[in-house]
């Protein structure tokens, strides 16, 4: 079935660091791909989407670029605020026969920004 | 638009109990997903309605879980005779089946401790 790997955490960075986590999905046929974010205490909120190859999801300084070719999704942002502490989620998602989209989702990776 | 929610946010129950957890969706949105997270793991789907129709449930929904969702509306999840191993943060996601979005919007979650 489809499934996401995404790297395993926890990642501390120092503010003003770039961040990168890596992604990649296994899917038969041409997923949706997002970041969701989940802040402590909070519920999971939608950080960035692509619906095809070579889209590249944005939002708040972070980005990702959906690359069919090596099957990743990896979200990177060129300087991180101690704000952006939370625990990241990779997923996808693909039209199934009775009309679901539902996500599939990686484990998470926890990202601490110390300032 | 006032969001998903969720009721309770918290329950405590002693094994073999049952529990009812409700979820109320974006006002106009028709889809509704059930996923659970467990400490440390990404969510994973439960079931899917369109409207009142319930059109996917995951192997992992056993004979004890039951959803509803009547009048396309607000849902319930019911467990009967809780296990510890059912202890987890129930989350409830709507979206709408029209238009390019379909983004799904969460909740804050269920908490559920089983003793």
């Amino acid at each position: 079935g489809d499934s996401v790997t995404q790297m395993e955490g926890p990642v501390t960075l120092s503010e003003e660091a770039f961040l990168t986590i890596n992604c990649t999905y296994t899917a038969t046929g041409y997923p949706s791909l997002f970041w969701y974010v989940q802040y402590p205490g909070e519920g999971l909120q939608l950080l960035l989407k692509a619906t095809k190859a070579d889209d590249k999801g944005s939002n708040k300084g972070f980005e990702a670029t959906y690359r069919k070719e090596t099957t990743s999704f990896h979200l990177e942002k060129g300087s991180v605020q101690v704000s952006d502490s939370a625990v990241y989620f990779c997923a996808l998602s693909q039209r199934q026969e009775g009309g679901s989209e539902k996500l599939v989702f990686g484990k998470g990776t926890k990202l601490t920004v110390n300032p | 638009d006032t969001g998903v929610s969720q009721d309770p946010r918290h329950k405590i129950t002693k094994r073999g109990q049952n529990v009812t957890f409700r979820c109320d969706p974006i006002s106009e949105h028709n889809r509704l997903y059930w996923y659970r997270q467990t400490l440390g793991q990404g969510p994973e789907f439960l079931t899917y309605f369109q409207n009142e129709a319930q059109l996917e449930k995951s192997r992992l929904l056993s004979d004890r879980f039951s959803a509803e969702r009547p009048k396309g509306s607000f849902s319930t999840l019911e467990i009967q005779r809780t296990e510890q191993g059912d202890s987890a943060m129930y989350l409830c996601a709507s979206s709408l089946s029209a238009g390019g979005s379909k983004t799904q919007y969460f909740g804050p979650g269920t908490r559920l401790l089983v003793l």
